[in-house]
């Protein structure tokens, strides 16, 4: 199995601030990673796939990037409505697999 | 738009079953790849079962053996018939289709 290691796992941020939120794969994926959004008690929604290609719909301030074992997501000028937990997940292989999540506060 | 109406779920009682549904708009779930993942209460996520457009099922090693994924291409509906349920099978499970749309989550409570 592919194992996704996020970091890190908890911030704190401030609203306009730019935040970075790193994910590696223990193994080459090629660009077949996603970025997940999860607000509480809500379903997750997918914001990035192919590491850097937004989502119908999810707003230009985030951005996606890498490819290989190193990813990358970035979040410009934080909005309240972004304070959420955000997920990676590999789609390369079977089974898929998550990396352990960063919960984005205040 | 896609939309994921997931139904089915609720409280049952170690080795009960249920069976949890997806039923798809805007999507046709024969030719995509259909997966279920579930969240453990306070945890992260965790990859359940995926049937493939061609007809192929998948398990994770934690479910296989218990847990069965089916299609009916005329409700364009996708199931999850969860058997024999052990109290560590507690989370809500989600269906997705690809890997960029969610239903809203069911609650699958394991609990005697």
């Amino acid at each position: 199995d592919i194992q996704m290691t996020q970091s890190p796992s908890s911030l704190s941020a401030s609203v306009g601030d730019r935040v970075t939120i790193t994910c590696r794969a223990s193994q080459d994926i090629k660009k077949y990673l996603v970025w997940i959004q999860q607000k509480p008690g809500k379903a997750p929604k997918s914001l990035i796939y192919a590491a850097s290609t937004l989502q119908s719909g999810v707003p230009s301030k985030f951005s996606g990037s890498g490819s290989g074992t190193d990813f990358t997501l970035i979040i410009s000028g934080l909005q309240p409505e972004d304070f959420a937990t955000y997920y990676c997940q590999q789609y390369y292989s079977y089974p898929l697999t998550f990396g352990g999540g960063t919960k984005v506060d205040i | 738009e896609v939309h994921l109406l997931q139904s089915g779920g609720g409280l049952v009682q170690p080795g009960g079953s249920l069976r949890l549904s997806c039923a798809a708009s805007g999507l046709t779930v024969s030719i995509n790849s259909m997966n279920w993942v579930r969240q453990a209460p306070g945890k992260g996520l965790e990859w359940v079962s995926v049937l493939h457009s061609g007809g192929n099922p998948d398990y994770a090693d934690s479910v296989k053996g218990r847990f069965t994924i089916s299609r009916d291409n005329s409700r364009n509906t996708v199931y999850l018939q969860l058997s024999n349920l052990r109290t560590d099978d507690t989370a809500v499970y989600f269906c997705t289709g690809g890997v960029l749309d969610w239903g809203q989550g069911t609650v699958v409570s394991v609990s005697s």
